[in-house]
């Protein structure tokens, strides 16, 4: 069966420090892998995208995700942690075709960053 | 940016009534709009797939004689809750397929007393 985890339902992180939001999938086939944001009281955002090509994908805001085939792992990362990174993120996997409408979301990750 | 307007953002209803939730793309033409629904502590779940002027795709064990979903214009579609009841309480977020990505309404807090 298709489906995404995020193993920790939150991270905390002091600011300036590296953060990782972690996400692994199981699907069949190529995956498409996707990360969202989704901060209080408003829509998600995407943030980045692996489909093909280089396994560091670089996204908004400064977020960077690394695609690893082996560890079937899409881990969602920034080198220095902002307050206003405190938010909501989703880790999300299409098992066929880039449309959203095949996209199979996890949990979800609260991350907290701290003065 | 493109821009999914979502209204309303907080409802909150009898048990019995129904409850409609609008989606409107500003500056794209949607002709697919994805809807979800987040209880608390859990993923997204796709419910439906609309596409405008046709009828909705419901995902398996989703009613679709309760949760009613129009597309009628390439700017709009709705989902209608009907006869809520408290197991309905949930979270509703709307998207629009855009060719360049993928573009979230900010969401409905919807709770059936």
């Amino acid at each position: 069966a298709q489906s995404v985890a995020q193993p920790e339902d939150q991270v905390n992180v002091a600011e300036g420090n590296p953060l990782t939001v972690k996400c692994t999938y199981s699907v069949s086939g190529n995956p498409y892998l996707f990360w969202y944001v989704q901060y209080p009281n408003r829509g998600l955002q995407f943030l980045l995208k692996y489909i093909t090509g280089d396994n560091l994908v670089k996204g908004s805001y400064g977020f960077e995700a690394e695609f690893n085939k082996s560890q079937t792992s899409f881990h969602l990362k920034k080198p220095s942690a902002l307050v206003s990174d405190s938010a909501l993120y989703f880790c999300a996997v299409s098992y066929y075709g880039g449309s959203q409408g095949n996209l199979i979301f996890g949990k979800g990750t609260k991350l907290s960053v701290k003065p | 940016g493109a821009v999914v307007s979502q209204h309303p953002s907080r409802v909150i209803c009898k048990s019995g009534t129904s409850v409609k939730i609008e989606c409107r793309s500003l500056d794209f033409q949607a002709t697919t709009m994805f809807w979800y629904r987040q209880f608390p502590k859990q993923s997204l779940m796709l419910m439906a797939t609309s596409n405008e002027g046709s009828k909705a795709t419901y995902e398996q064990g989703v009613e679709k004689d309760k949760f009613l979903i129009n597309h009628a214009s390439l700017t709009l579609s709705t989902l209608t809750v009907t006869s809520a009841h408290p197991e309905d309480s949930s979270f509703y977020i709307c998207s629009g397929d855009r060719d360049d990505g993928y573009t979230f309404g900010s969401g409905t807090r919807l709770t059936v007393v």
